[in-house]
């Protein structure tokens, strides 16, 4: 299965908490997991990623935690921002180029 | 650098007739996406190219779709005849060689077919 499952669909912070988004795959051929980041009206944009021999990857707020055994990976933002509010997208690589992506989480942060 | 450049923004056509968008990627890229992203099937995958050939277009929906790379530098995606279920945001993005390249998208079109 190429598919990538990911939860929840909406997430509503406030400002300071954390955010947490998680994705599943079935596939074990996938080899790279990257997360995309979308504004309203703009394309989506590289935040972070992560190769499954890692279980943990940080980049300042953001951390990705990996669990090869599960299938399982999450995106993890710390002391949320209203400026982190997007869509956010994990995803996974397979057969060398083609990108599958998840459904997406639209991000809300609140005051 | 400019970025990947698509146009037009906005398109609003009417069912049957035929929509072009186009794409030009970042110079360089040897890999150019054509994604479709709805509400209801989020972001898909319809063809992608590697040096100006058709790698995967496994994800064109169907015959009234095609696409084309005549050089690096330019890409088109048509729909002939346009219908409204085709009605969604196209992205173009493009990557250098190499497995794990980021892709960079464009800003979009947004496709209306009334």
């Amino acid at each position: 299965q190429q598919q990538v499952k990911q939860s929840p669909q909406s997430l509503i912070v406030q400002k300071g908490g954390i955010s947490i988004i998680n994705c599943a795959y079935e596939n074990t051929a996938f080899d790279y997991f990257p997360w995309y980041q979308q504004f309203p009206g703009k394309g989506p944009a590289l935040l972070i990623a992560i190769r499954p021999d890692v279980s943990e990857k940080k980049e300042g707020r953001f951390t990705i935690s990996f669990n090869k055994s599960a299938k399982q990976f999450s995106l993890h933002i710390m002391d949320s921002q209203p400026g982190d509010s997007a869509t956010y997208f994990c995803a996974a690589l397979f057969f060398y180029d083609k990108v599958i992506f998840g459904p997406g989480t639209s991000l809300s942060v609140i005051p | 650098d400019a970025g990947v450049i698509q146009s037009p923004r906005h398109e609003v056509t009417e069912m049957g007739q035929e929509v072009t968008l186009r794409c030009k990627p970042i110079s360089g890229h040897d890999y150019l996406f054509w994604y479709r992203q709805t509400m209801m099937r989020g972001l898909e995958l319809l063809i992608y190219f590697n040096n100006n050939v058709p790698i995967d277009d496994s994800g064109m929906p169907e015959d009234r779709f095609s696409a084309k790379m005549p050089n690096a530098s330019f890409s088109t995606l048509k729909i002939q005849p346009s219908e409204p279920r085709d009605s969604a945001v196209y992205f173009c993005a493009s990557k250098g060689q190499g497995s794990y390249n980021e892709q960079f998208f464009g800003p979009g079109t947004r496709l209306t077919v009334l």
